[in-house]
């Protein structure tokens, strides 16, 4: 799986939105991106995923640069949960179920009232 | 979302003695379930790999024989630590993924495992 590189830590001020960048130079044209995070003491809890296209959900919305070297994660309106490392994945998608999840060191995002 | 539950959520041991934690995949047949293992503001590490009704996939460097994995079912898969010592506590985590189209992976909320 490609390598990622995140920024170790990231500051956030209640109800301005976040955004944490991924580097992912290395990715193949069939690796996915994945964003999980994890708040102290929790297992990690998925947020998003993406190939080519921006994508968005309840909780997130992912930015892919066109060359797909890097995304960005927004967190439209961070709020004191929110607080938590967050983890770039790249992940090869072949549609079988051989692949694995290999976690970084993530970003610690804290987000401030 | 899919939910993985973890049993115990916190266990204190006795150095020597063996433990063991269950992972259950409470509204879905999970084909596939891993164990990870974190130390304190660490990352997450893969230990293994396990497929119902499969021996687990170990990766490298952790003991198969001091970590044995049973999946026996499409819905719980167990990890033991056997003879635990003090260097073994840390935040055990599991993971199930799903069979079919999104195949996505669920995380439990961990287990504090402690060896006094």
């Amino acid at each position: 799986d490609a390598k990622t590189t995140q920024p170790t830590s990231m500051d956030c001020a209640e109800g301005r939105a976040a955004n944490l960048p991924c580097n992912h130079s290395t990715i193949s044209g069939n690796e996915y991106v994945y964003w999980y995070r994890q708040i102290h003491s929790q297992g990690p809890q998925y947020i998003i995923h993406g190939l080519k296209n921006n994508e968005t959900n309840e909780m997130a919305s992912l930015i892919i640069t066109e060359d797909r070297k890097s995304s960005t994660l927004i967190l439209p309106h961070a709020t004191l949960r929110d607080t938590a490392v967050y983890y770039c994945i790249v992940r090869v998608d072949s549609g079988g179920s051989n692949y694995k999840l290999t976690f970084g060191k993530g970003t610690l995002l804290t987000v401030n009232p | 979302g899919a939910v993985v539950s973890q049993h115990p959520s916190w266990v204190i041991c006795k150095s020597g003695t063996s433990v063991k934690i269950e992972c259950r995949s409470l509204d879905f047949q999970a084909t596939t379930m891993f164990w990870y293992r974190q130390f304190p503001k660490q990352s997450l590490m893969l230990m293994a790999t396990s497929n119902e009704g499969s021996k687990a996939t170990y990766e490298q460097g952790v003991e198969k024989d001091k970590f044995l994995i049973n999946h026996a079912s499409l819905t719980l898969s167990t990890l033991t630590v056997t003879s635990a010592h003090p260097e073994d506590s840390s935040f055990y985590i599991c993971s199930a993924r799903t069979s079919g189209l999104y195949n996505e992976q669920f995380f439990g909320p961990g287990t504090r495992l402690t060896v006094l």
